[in-house]
């Protein structure tokens, strides 16, 4: 399958600061990227789908100002997280579509996702 | 709202046994139905995929949906140790073009040795 790669895969950070995280498709163009959070024992939420040269859509109750969300070439998007607080304390996973694939059946490929910790 | 309910678990089965994994959605114009291992502080990874009502078998697992009940199954034959995880249930959402996912919370399988 295709490969999706996300740095960093863990990162600690004090509040207050900000955390940018990427994710980059290395053997495929991805218009299209999905970026979600998962709490402990919880199930993937998403946060916004991320569009190649346009404005990310975010998802009901994630604030954009806060998630910045940056999908400025066809194999990298960036998430950064500002002013991080320790509500913000999650798993980061990015997720993308392959554009040259034929498939209508809405495969995703998944990073291999970001440990965010605020301290 | 869109909808995905996974039975949460843990469902236990020994080593050798089939384990059946079970998910109910509510959408019913869903298209594609998924079905992701994620091991403990992983990022899920892909088993299996069916759009079609019916079973599709590969190796191992076999996927089964029946959309009138908008339900669809994952079967794990002679589960393994390693088959123990969490698997998530997640439905492409309708909509021409659009390509999100909908997850379940997931069940946590362990398969006893």
């Amino acid at each position: 399958g295709a490969v999706v790669s996300q740095h960093p895969s863990w990162v600690i950070c004090k509040s207050g600061t900000s955390v940018k995280i990427e994710c980059r498709s290395l053997d495929f163009q991805a218009t299209t990227m999905f970026w979600y959070r998962q709490f402990p024992k919880q199930s993937l939420m998403l946060m916004a789908t991320s569009n190649e040269g346009s404005k990310a859509t975010y998802e009901q109750g994630v604030e954009k100002d806060k998630f910045l969300i940056n999908h400025a070439s066809l194999t990298l998007s960036t998430l950064t997280v500002t002013s991080a607080h320790p509500e913000d304390s999650s798993f980061y996973i990015c997720s993308a579509r392959s554009s040259g694939r034929a498939s209508n059946t809405g495969e995703l490929f998944f990073g291999e996702g970001s440990r965010l910790t605020v301290l | 709202q869109k909808e995905v309910e996974q039975n949460s678990g843990p469902l236990s089965v020994p080593e050798g046994a089939i384990a059946s994994l079970n998910c109910t959605y509510s959408d019913r114009g869903s298209q594609s139905f998924f079905w992701y291992r994620q091991y403990s502080g992983k990022s899920p990874e892909l088993i299996m995929f069916i759009y079609s009502n019916g079973d599709k078998e590969d190796g191992r697992f076999t996927a089964q949906l029946n959309k009138a009940s908008q339900y669809v199954s994952l079967l794990i034959r002679d589960s393994q140790p390693s088959d123990s995880a969490t698997y998530l249930c997640a439905v492409r959402v309708s909509g021409a073009g659009s390509y999100q996912l909908t997850f379940g919370k997931g069940t946590k399988l362990s398969v006893i040795p």
